[in-house]
């Protein structure tokens, strides 16, 4: 079993609605990240949380330690925002999710 | 351009071949991370140096792989007699030391092997 599980896998949407994407760990941690990866490669870090809630724009994130849970939501999705979506956890290193391709269609 | 930078960005080679990969972190930052990423996966930690020392290695860095930081900045990933499993997105990852666990990462070098 993975340490870190991502669901969905993959995820479509029309623009406009609101998406989901959870992330569940089973180790201890210091730290959860939430990344986006554009095709060609390159990754950005969109958030890194160890409690509660954070908001950036149309993105928030939150997290449930007791639960060992984490959450991205995208309100208002827009084409942009197609990506693959990773998820990582910090014991003593990053330990990566196997993303979330999400595609939003006009 | 303060980033992270990596070079080559794509590199084809024929089996066999021996390839450098070469990533410059963000100047202040004392820790540089090397990570493997196979189409459809996650990235998968490779080593990681504090300034000049390499701290950590994974078991999945056999001995065809050595990295180096020689001067504490720049840093190098070398694979010899290449593979086509070695195939994947090399990414290069920059960090301060204390305090933030938060990583800067390159474009990536893509690698394929024929």
């Amino acid at each position: 079993k993975n340490e870190v599980e991502q669901s969905p896998q993959n995820l479509t949407a029309q623009e406009g609605e609101f998406i989901t994407i959870n992330c569940s760990y089973s180790v201890g941690i210091s730290a959860l990240h939430w990344l986006q990866q554009h095709p060609g490669g390159g990754i950005v870090s969109l958030f890194m949380l160890s409690s509660g809630k954070k908001k950036h724009g149309r993105l928030i994130a939150t997290i449930n330690i007791q639960e060992k849970h984490s959450s991205l939501h995208i309100t208002a999705s827009h084409p942009r925002d197609s990506a693959v979506y990773i998820c990582a956890v910090y014991p003593d290193k990053l330990i990566f999710g196997t993303g979330t391709r999400l595609q939003v269609f006009p | 351009d303060t980033g992270v930078s990596q070079n080559p960005r794509h590199k084809i080679t024929k089996r066999g071949q021996n390839v450098t990969f070469r990533c410059d972190p963000i100047s202040e930052h004392n820790r540089l991370y090397w990570y493997r990423q196979t189409l459809g996966q996650g990235p998968e930690f490779l080593t990681y140096f504090q300034n000049e020392a390499q701290l950590e290695k994974s078991r999945l860095l056999s001995d065809r792989f050595s990295a180096e930081r020689p001067k504490g900045s720049f840093s190098t990933l070398e694979i010899q007699r290449t593979e086509q499993g070695d195939s994947a997105m090399y990414l290069c990852a920059s960090s301060v030391t204390s305090g933030s666990t938060e990583q800067f990462f390159g474009p990536g070098t893509r690698l394929t092997v024929l």
